[in-house]
């Protein structure tokens, strides 16, 4: 199995960019997923295959990815961006697996 | 509208079974693989266990093998999740998703998620 590696916690002032990394060896081969979990919500999709935004996300997030590592980049946050954010990537074998999250603080 | 609604949760004993049922509206759905998700609480995600859209191959996290069972019946819109054996670890939220493809590979991910159903596993 494979791991991809999250900071637990990034703390960004409103109207600043935060960055997210997710890192994991597996990334160089293979697409990584976004998604946003609000306090007591379901998850929802923001990015897909490293850079694409779903219909209906704001454009001030976006994704790049690096080799073994790819960033969620949210620029100019809003208070309503205060979340956990988890990557997440799959095998050819059909094995799914989440990083272990970023809680993503608007001080 | 896509919707997906997930049932069957509830309090079980260590050992005891459980079948959770994720009823999908608003898509075909034998076009599209469907995956469970689930989240301890106060943890993060999980991926437990995925079905093709024809419910010919289905694939599990090593943490459920052998004791978790899916599958899906594309004539009632609906993915079920067997749960054996369960244990102490096993308890969480358990979401159901919809991944945009009809097979489970190096793509797939989970384009859109139900809001899921708890599962207490306690004696």
């Amino acid at each position: 199995s494979y791991e991809l590696t999250q900071p637990p916690s990034v703390s960004v002032s409103p109207g600043q960019t935060a960055r997210i990394t997710c890192s994991g060896d597996a990334l160089s081969k293979a697409y990584a997923y976004w998604y946003q979990q609000k306090a007591g919500q379901a998850p929802l999709l923001i990015i897909y295959k490293d850079i694409e935004r779903p219909s209906g996300i704001p454009g001030r997030f976006s994704g790049y990815s690096s080799g073994t590592t790819v960033t969620l980049i949210i620029s100019g946050v809003q208070a309503e961006d205060e979340a956990d954010y988890y990557c997440q990537s799959a095998d050819s074998s059909g094995t799914l697996v989440f990083g272990g999250g970023t809680k993503l603080t608007v001080l | 509208e896509e919707l997906l609604l997930e049932s069957g949760g509830g309090l079980v004993q260590p050992g005891g079974s459980l079948r959770l049922s994720c009823e999908a509206s608003g898509f075909i759905f034998s076009d599209y693989a469907m995956s469970w998700v689930r989240q301890a609480p106060g943890k993060g995600l999980e991926w437990v266990s995925s079905i093709s859209g024809s419910g010919g191959k289905s694939y599990f996290a090593d943490s459920v093998k052998g004791r978790f069972t899916v599958s899906r019946d594309n004539s009632r819109n609906t993915v079920y999740l067997q749960m054996n054996s369960l244990r102490v670890e096993d308890a969480a939220v358990y979401y159901c998703a919809k991944v945009p493809t009809p097979t489970v590979g190096s793509t797939t991910y989970f384009q859109h998620w139900g809001q899921g159903t708890l599962v207490i596993v306690s004696s």
